[in-house]
């Protein structure tokens, strides 16, 4: 049963540490996304992959995020430093995702991790 | 900035009745899918629909789609307790990335 697998399920940080979560997509994957979600401002798309290259992170603060895949079986999302609105619960999710030239018409389902729950003292 | 507006924000119906909910979009898209979150859980994929369907089945479900108007509906019928949770649209625009909505909380009591 493929899934996408994130840790840590839970951090309670202090300001100013550095967070790292970790995300392991589904096996044969190439596109990879990073989302956050508050109640305020529901899921904010902060970066994502195709085959491990970044495409676009312009919803990420960049002086403090930073998302990498360092091979196709992990992804990273780091803050540092951490602050207090940070805190949220971050989503990874992966798909199967065309390029444009492949004509785009097959564009798939995304697949969620259960998320990892950050809070910020 | 969000592409997809689910409305209404929330919806409380009695187990056995149908539950409506719409999403409007900005830009043209290739599909539009629905997604469902439980409490505490990520997101699960329910329907797609591409820019060249108009309405869609599974099971209980039924999406409708209107490119003329950028907005599509999903209609739960018969709904249960278990279809408690908050549901969210998503356009995905040629292979791009993904943006989803503010979602909608559906209440069904029982």
């Amino acid at each position: 049963d493929a899934r996408v697998t994130q840790t840590p399920r839970h951090k309670v940080t202090e300001m100013g540490q550095e967070v790292t979560m970790r995300c392991q997509p589904i096996l044969g994957h190439n596109t990879v996304f990073w989302y956050r979600q508050t109640m305020m401002q529901g899921l904010e798309l902060l970066a994502y992959f195709r085959n491990r290259a970044p495409l676009d992170d312009s919803g990420m603060p960049k002086d403090r995020f930073s998302a990498e895949m360092p091979d196709a079986t992990l992804a990273t999302l780091k803050i540092q430093p951490s602050e207090p609105r940070d805190s949220a619960v971050y989503f990874c999710a992966s798909g199967l995702v065309p390029s444009l030239g492949a004509g785009g018409m097959n564009t798939g389902e995304l697949f969620f991790g259960e998320g990892s729950r950050l809070t910020v003292l | 900035s969000q592409q997809g507006e689910e409305d209404p924000q929330a919806l409380s119906i009695q187990e056995g009745e149908n539950a409506t909910m719409n999403c409007s979009y900005k830009t043209s898209i290739n599909n539009l899918q629905w997604y469902r979150q439980n409490s505490g859980r990520g997101l699960v994929h329910l329907i797609l629909i591409r820019s060249n369907e108009r309405e869609k089945h599974s099971g209980r479900l039924r999406v409708t789609l209107d490119t003329s108007k950028k907005s599509s509906s999903l209609l739960i019928t018969a709904s249960r307790a278990a279809d408690t949770a908050s549901y969210f649209c998503a356009t995905a625009n040629y292979g791009q990335n993904f943006v989803f909505g503010p979602g909608t909380r559906l209440s069904v009591l029982p």
